[in-house]
Order: C-alpha cells, then structure tokens, then sequence
C-alpha cells in the first residue's frame, strides 16, 4: 500500500484480556519495526523483522509480548494478560532494505491501547 | 547500551522566532541520525544525516552534524504555528538494528 497501516487505530480492553494489534506495511518493504510509546515519552523498541531472518526481540519488555510477521507482509503484535502498565501507542514502521533508504522508517498512525 | 539525549524537553516561542533543537548520543559504531517531526501519531522524516558538517536543509528547516562532539541540531527558522509538534532524534548504530530515540523536544509555536 501507499503507507504503513495500523489496526485497531482505538482499543480500550479491560485488565486481564488479549489483544492484537496489526501492521500492514509498505509493499516492497523488509524491515518491520515496533515501538511503544507511553504518554509524555519517547519511542520504545520493541520487535524488528528483517526478510526471512530471525527477529530481534530483544526490547520486548516480558513475555506477555509477542510478534508474528507471514514473510515480507503483515505482522500482528499480540499482548497476553494485559496491564495497565501497557496502556500506551504502539508505532509500527518498515524501511527498504536498500543501502540507501535502510536506515530511513516510515511510520504508521499507531494503535492506542488504553487498558481499564 | 546506546542513549540518545534531546533538550530542552519543551520549547514554546513566538511565530517568526528562530529555534535550534539539541540531540547528544553514545552509541557504538554509529551509522546515521535522522530527525522525526511528530504531530499527533505518527512520526513523519525530516533529515538523515551520516556525514559531520554537512547542513541538510529543507525549507525554513535545516540540520547539522558533528561527529567529533556527538550531537546534531535542528534548526527552525520564522517559525509558525503549523511546526507545533513533538521533534525526535533516532540514531542508528551498528551494533543494533534498530534506531534509538530520544525522549523528544516538544515545540509550541504560538500565534
């Protein structure tokens, strides 16, 4: 598609359920990023997908957070159990895998997850 | 581990004011820094920038890099409303595959 999109844009869930939330990046596009970003604060690494290589997932924050990516396509993020703590927006973005334009992600417009 | 310093935390000026946004980092084999504006959600590209002393500039937007003393600045010159926004500082290193960033400058640009 012409950018990164996110869904759901909105999700209240209450303590204690699942969510997931999905990432449709640009088409063309290897590399997939997530971040979380609470209230007031800057961008948290979270995931990283890059082609058929193994993910880095060393800025999941516990092993309530996992990540899927089917190939080069759509990833979902999926929060088991969730906490108030997660209420935060969570940013996807992806990037080309050329030389140049590796370094440069184009985000999407985020899923803000509010856990009552 | 890789950190990334922005200041001031929050800015608010004057439309026509000129501003200058600060980004400090330590990381290990750094690679290239690039600056976000962020309006509401999500973060759109400014500039990426690899080499010292070479000014990117974009309209009344302009950034430097110095990687001897390890920081950029932003530059926003006859500012406007319209550049109210969270400004974000990434640097990307070699040793990680993903970008750094920094906690944000927020400007407000009154009328």
């Amino acid at each position: 598609g012409a950018g990164v999109s996110q869904s759901p844009s909105n999700k209240v869930t209450e303590k204690g359920k699942d969510v997931e939330l999905r990432c449709d990046p640009i088409s063309g596009h290897t590399a997939l990023y997530w971040y979380r970003q609470r209230l007031g604060q800057g961008l948290e690494f979270l995931i990283y997908f890059q082609g058929n290589s193994a993910p880095d997932k060393s800025g999941l924050p516990s092993d309530r957070f996992s990540a899927e990516r089917t190939g080069e396509s759509v990833s979902t993020l999926t929060i088991q159990r969730t906490q108030q703590e997660d209420s935060a927006v969570y940013l996807c973005a992806s990037s080309a895998s050329t030389a140049a334009g590796a370094n440069v992600l184009t985000f999407g417009a985020g899923s803000r997850l509010t856990v009552l | 581990e890789d950190k990334v310093v922005q200041s001031p935390l929050s800015l608010v000026v004057h439309e026509g004011d000129t501003v200058t946004l600060n980004c400090s980092y330590e990381v290990t084999n750094f690679r290239s820094l690039l600056w976000y504006k962020q309006e509401k959600k999500a973060p759109t590209f400014l500039f990426m920038l690899t080499s010292s002393g070479i000014e990117k500039k974009s309209g009344r937007l302009s950034s430097i890099l110095d990687k001897k003393e390890l920081f950029s600045i932003l530059n926003i010159t006859a500012t406007q409303t319209g550049d109210s926004a969270v400004y974000l500082c990434a640097v990307h290193s070699g040793s990680a595959r993903q970008l750094t960033f920094g906690s944000g400058t927020q400007l407000t640009v009154l009328p």
